[in-house]
């Protein structure tokens, strides 16, 4: 199966520590995106990333959260001083091109719980 | 400005009947929009997407969208409802090519 991967699929985390999550977009695909989604709700968006760059990272709050895209491995979403909060599923999304009409292929999430 | 909306989070049919879901959108510029489906502890799947060629888009899963632009709609229609199409979908319109704006989805309950 060459679809987006995310692992781990479940972390769980106490409040102060870090959480990291992983994405391996499609093959051959070097857009990736990431989203997060509450209950209840649809996906908001979070950062657009592509091989070493962060071309839109609007949707990320200003403190604690960070992305990275290295030239080699996965893509990182990184939550430092987790907080309750935080608790969602967070969604990575990976495309083969840039453009309005390019779909986004979107891996099954990884579910941050806070205790 | 951008923004999806999605009328009705919850929707039940009989198994047979015909799904309706509606998506409402709003958009600065000819949008391109998308229809997803998530089912239970899974990620998206694309079900079908509008790009401005044919008005009605036809997907997976014998689902179909028209996009109606005096309308600025995209709903989503299958005429007979399986038990498997049980799940969550959203609406999802593109604007500059860096983010989708997802609607807050609709949640479809197929009863027997």
């Amino acid at each position: 199966n060459a679809g987006v991967m995310q692992n781990p699929r479940h972390l769980v985390r106490r409040r102060g520590q870090e959480a990291r999550l992983r994405c391996s977009p499609m093959k051959g695909h070097s857009h990736v995106y990431w989203y997060r989604q509450l209950p209840e709700e649809g996906l908001k968006f979070m950062v657009y990333l592509q091989k070493e760059n962060i071309i839109d990272e609007s949707g990320m709050p200003k403190e604690r959260f960070s992305a990275e895209f290295p030239k080699e491995g996965p893509s990182i979403l990184r939550i430092q001083q987790v907080v309750r909060g935080d608790s969602a599923a967070y969604f990575c999304a990976s495309s083969s091109d840039r453009g309005r009409n390019q779909p986004q292929h979107f891996g099954d999430g990884t579910r941050l719980s806070i205790l | 400005a951008q923004s999806v909306t999605q009328l009705g989070s919850h929707v039940s049919v009989s198994e047979g009947a015909l799904v309706l879901l509606r998506c409402n959108y709003s958009s600065s510029v000819p949008p391109y929009l998308f229809w997803y489906v998530q089912y239970p502890n899974q990620g998206l799947q694309l079900l079908l997407k509008y790009t401005s060629a044919a008005t009605l888009v036809k997907g997976i899963n014998g689902f179909e969208a028209e996009f109606k632009k005096s309308e600025t709609s995209f709903h989503l229609t299958k005429p007979s409802a399986h038990m498997s199409d049980a799940a969550e979908y959203f609406c999802a319109v593109s604007e500059s090519g860096n983010q989708f704006y997802f609607g807050t989805g609709t949640s479809l309950t197929v009863i027997p």
